[in-house]
């Protein structure tokens, strides 16, 4: 069965401080990975798309990882702000019919100043 | 540029009570999705569209029709509201497999 578990369920950081949220899958076969982040009370938005060549990619003050070895991937939040408070969730493609998607339960980030 | 709108935003339903979420995206997208969002889980898929005319189940179906007579619509139905179906759902559009645009969610509870 396709799994994709996130760690932690919560964290919270001083502002301007660095973070790393980390997602394990077992989704086969791999096509990509996405980070989204979801404000409270709104809908998730894309950040950043990882394909399986691909091991490091940026938006920003936000570098997501993969290890398509390992099947492991990261977040990592530099100099957090205020506004970097929100859930990110990570989201897996199978290269399957429909390219199934398969969602981690999200991280929780809060930032205090 | 008004992306993936969802309404209403908030409804409170009696049980056994139905109703429909409307869902609509001016993106020309050819996939849409409804997902629930509950407290401590991840977003489960309820059903999908890859096209107008055709749907199919996701995850967790029971409880929900859908329909997709257009490519910017796809209403939710739900038949005869639960408590278990107090949720936020959210409705989401793409090219085919790609990003997933989200709308602003509905907040359902049901009494």
């Amino acid at each position: 069965k396709n799994q994709v578990e996130q760690s932690p369920q919560s964290l919270i950081i001083l502002e301007g401080k660095n973070c790393t949220l980390q997602c394990n899958y077992t989704v086969s076969p791999f096509s990509n990975l996405r980070w989204y982040k979801q404000d409270t009370g709104r809908g998730p938005v894309s950040l950043t798309i990882m394909t399986f060549s691909e091991n490091t990619k940026s938006n920003g003050r936000y570098t997501a990882t993969l290890d398509a070895d390992t099947k492991q991937s990261s977040l990592h939040i530099t100099a957090s702000q205020l506004s970097d408070s929100a859930s990110y969730i990570c989201v897996v493609s199978a290269q399957a019919a429909g390219n199934k998607l398969t969602f981690g339960g999200g991280t929780r980030v809060l930032v205090k100043p | 540029n008004a992306g993936v709108t969802q309404t209403p935003k908030f409804q409170v339903l009696k049980t056994g009570q139905s109703m429909t979420l409307q869902c609509a995206q001016d993106m020309n997208h050819e996939y849409m999705s409804w997902y629930r969002q509950d407290p401590g889980m991840g977003l489960r898929l309820i059903h999908y569209s890859v096209g107008a005319g055709i749907t199919d189940q996701g995850e967790v179906p029971n409880g929900y029709n859908v329909s997709r007579s257009t490519t910017e619509d796809f209403p939710l139905r739900l038949l005869s509201a639960a408590p278990s179906q107090t949720s936020v759902y959210f409705c989401a559009s793409s090219f085919n497999t790609g990003e997933l645009f989200f709308g602003e969610g509905s907040r359902l509870t049901v009494l």
